[in-house]
C-alpha cells in the first residue's frame, strides 16, 4: 500500500527553537510538495521539487524556512527560528510527472504547535 | 491570480438528503478540478477529479460536475450518510511557470446527523 508518509505527526515546540519536518514520498515519485494549512489562509503551496531539485519556493519565508530533498526518498522542511504564527499543519504531497492526471498524493500531515 | 471559493462554508443536514457543494473559481484556464475530503486530524483523500475536457465523474453516490467556461464545479452527494462527515476541499490545478500547480478552496464544512 505506496503512501506518502510524514514525521513527526504532532510536534509542540517553545518560539525561537528550530523545527524540521520529514516527508518519504511515494516510491517512484519524482515530484515533492509542500503546503501548509491554517485556518485563516487554509492550503498554500509552500514549495515544489522536481527529481530532487527545487522548481518553486515562492511561497515560503526565505528568511526562516528551508526545503531540500537529501536524496529521492526524503523531503525535509525546516523552520529556524520557529515563531507563534509558523503554528500549523504541513502537508507534504508527490506526485510523477508527466502522467495523464498529474495527481498529488498527500500524507498525513505534521501539526506544529509553536509556543 | 487564480482564487477557489466553496460555499456554503458549513453545511448541516439530516441523514438520507441528497445534497449539493459549490466550488467556483475565477481563471477558467485549469488543467483539472479535484475534489477533496479531509476528517478533522487528517490528510486529504482525493475523491473525484476531472479534467479540463470532461464534464462530470462518478464514484459510487458522489457526482462532480465541472464547467469550465463558468468556472464552476458541484459535488453532489447522494442518499448521505453520518459517515460522510468531513471537510470537503477543492483544488484546481494550473499550470504555474511549467509546472502544475494545486489552488484550493477554503472547504465546505459538512455535518451529516443520524
Amino acid at each position: 500500500d505506496a503512501r506518502v508518509t510524514q514525521t513527526p505527526r504532532h510536534k509542540v515546540t517553545e518560539m525561537g527553537q528550530e523545527v524540521t519536518m520529514r516527508c518519504q514520498p511515494i516510491l517512484g515519485h519524482n515530484t515533492v510538495f509542500w503546503y501548509r494549512q491554517t485556518m485563516m489562509q487554509g492550503l498554500e503551496l509552500l514549495a515544489y521539487f522536481r527529481n530532487r531539485a527545487p522548481l518553486d519556493d515562492s511561497g515560503m519565508p526565505k528568511d526562516r524556512f528551508s526545503a531540500e530533498m537529501p536524496d529521492a526518498t526524503l523531503a525535509t522542511l525546516k523552520i529556524q527560528p520557529s515563531e507563534p504564527r509558523d503554528s500549523a499543519v504541513y502537508f507534504c504531497a508527490s506526485g510523477l510527472v508527466p502522467s495523464v492526471t498529474y495527481e498529488q498524493y498527500f500524507g498525513p500531515g505534521t501539526r506544529l504547535t509553536v509556543t | 491570480k487564480q482564487e477557489v471559493t466553496q460555499i456554503p462554508a458549513a453545511l448541516s443536514v439530516p441523514e438520507g438528503e441528497n445534497l449539493v457543494l459549490n466550488c467556483s473559481f475565477t481563471d477558467s484556464a485549469i488543467y483539472n478540478l479535484q475534489w477533496f475530503r479531509q476528517d478533522p486530524g487528517k490528510g486529504l483523500t482525493s475523491l473525484l477529479l476531472i479534467q479540463s475536457s470532461q464534464r462530470e465523474q462518478t464514484s459510487g453516490r458522489l457526482n462532480a460536475s465541472l464547467d469550465k467556461s463558468s468556472g464552476r464545479s458541484t459535488l453532489y452527494i447522494a442518499a448521505s450518510q453520518p459517515g460522510d462527515s468531513a471537510t470537503y476541499l477543492c483544488a484546481v490545478k494550473e499550470w504555474n511557470t511549467g509546472f502544475q500547480k494545486l489552488v484550493f478552496g477554503t472547504g465546505t464544512r459538512l455535518l451529516v446527523s443520524p
